[in-house]
C-alpha cells in the first residue's frame, strides 16, 4: 500500500523568501505520480505541480519546483518568492499507475508573514 | 474552461431531510470524484465514476447515494445524514482513471452542516 508523509504541520516564511515543504513517500510499484495541491481558508483544492516516477528532470511551475529524490523517496515543493497569498494548506498526494486514487498526506499548513 | 462548479456552497440540513449536492464540469473528462473532508484533514475519498460507472465506493454509509447522470454532472444524494458527517465536500474530476496520474481537478466544495 502507498503512504504520503508530511512531517511538517505548520511552517513561517518572510514575504519573498523561499521555503520548501517536504514530502516523503512510501511505495513498492515503480510507476507512480506524485502532486501538490494547495487549499487557501476557501476550501478550493488547487493542482501545483506533478512529477511522475520516470521522469528525468525536475518539475517546474511558475514559483514552484519539485526537488525530487527518487532514492531519498522525497519529493519537496520548493516556493520561491513568498507571497501573502501563499498561506495555506498544502498536500502532497500519490497516484499509481491504472485506476487507484490520490492517497493524501495530511498536509503542511505555510503562514506567509509580511 | 478547466473548472469544477459545486452547488450549494453551503448546506444545513436537520438530520431527517433529504438533500442533494451538485458538481459539473465541462472539460470532457470521464472520471468524477467525491471526497468528504474534516477540519485540518486531508480529503478521504468516497467514490469514483468512471465513464458513468461508479467504480470505487469506499465503504461509505448508505446515506450518502451518489449519481451520475451524465459525463458533465455529479450529484451525492444526502438522506438522514449525522452530525459527525458534517464536513467540506469536494468534487473532482480528471481525464480519466484509465490514465495514470493524471491530475484531478477539484470544485471550491460544498460545506455541509448536519443539526
Amino acid at each position: 500500500a502507498q503512504k504520503i508523509t508530511q512531517t511538517q504541520p505548520g511552517m513561517f516564511v518572510q514575504e519573498k523568501e523561499a521555503v520548501t515543504l517536504d514530502c516523503t513517500y512510501d511505495t513498492s510499484d515503480p510507476s507512480y505520480g506524485l502532486f501538490w495541491y494547495k487549499q487557501p481558508s476557501s476550501g478550493e483544492m488547487i493542482f501545483l505541480i506533478y512529477q511522475g516516477s520516470y521522469d528525468q528532470q525536475n518539475a517546474t511551475e511558475g514559483r514552484y519546483s519539485l526537488n525530487f529524490q527518487k532514492a531519498r523517496k522525497s519529493a519537496n515543493l520548493v516556493i520561491s518568492a513568498s507571497q501573502l497569498g501563499d498561506s495555506a494548506m498544502y498536500f502532497c498526494a500519490m497516484s499509481l499507475s491504472g485506476n487507484t486514487p490520490l492517497v493524501f498526506g495530511k498536509g503542511t499548513r505555510l503562514s506567509v508573514i509580511a | 474552461d478547466t473548472e469544477v462548479t459545486q452547488t450549494p456552497k453551503h448546506l444545513v440540513m436537520g438530520m431527517t431531510n433529504k438533500k442533494s449536492l451538485k458538481c459539473e464540469q465541462h472539460m470532457g473528462h470521464r472520471a468524477m470524484y467525491w471526497y468528504k473532508q474534516k477540519a485540518k484533514k486531508p480529503p478521504e475519498l468516497m467514490f469514483v465514476y468512471s465513464y458513468e460507472k461508479l467504480s470505487i465506493n469506499e465503504s461509505v454509509p448508505s446515506r450518502f447515494s451518489p449519481e451520475c447522470p451524465n459525463s458533465s454532472l455529479l450529484n451525492l444524494h444526502l438522506h438522514a445524514l449525522q452530525p459527525e458527517d458534517s464536513a467540506l465536500y469536494l468534487c473532482a474530476s480528471s481525464a480519466s482513471d484509465r490514465i495514470p496520474y493524471n491530475e484531478q481537478f477539484f470544485g471550491p466544495g460544498t460545506r455541509l452542516t448536519v443539526l
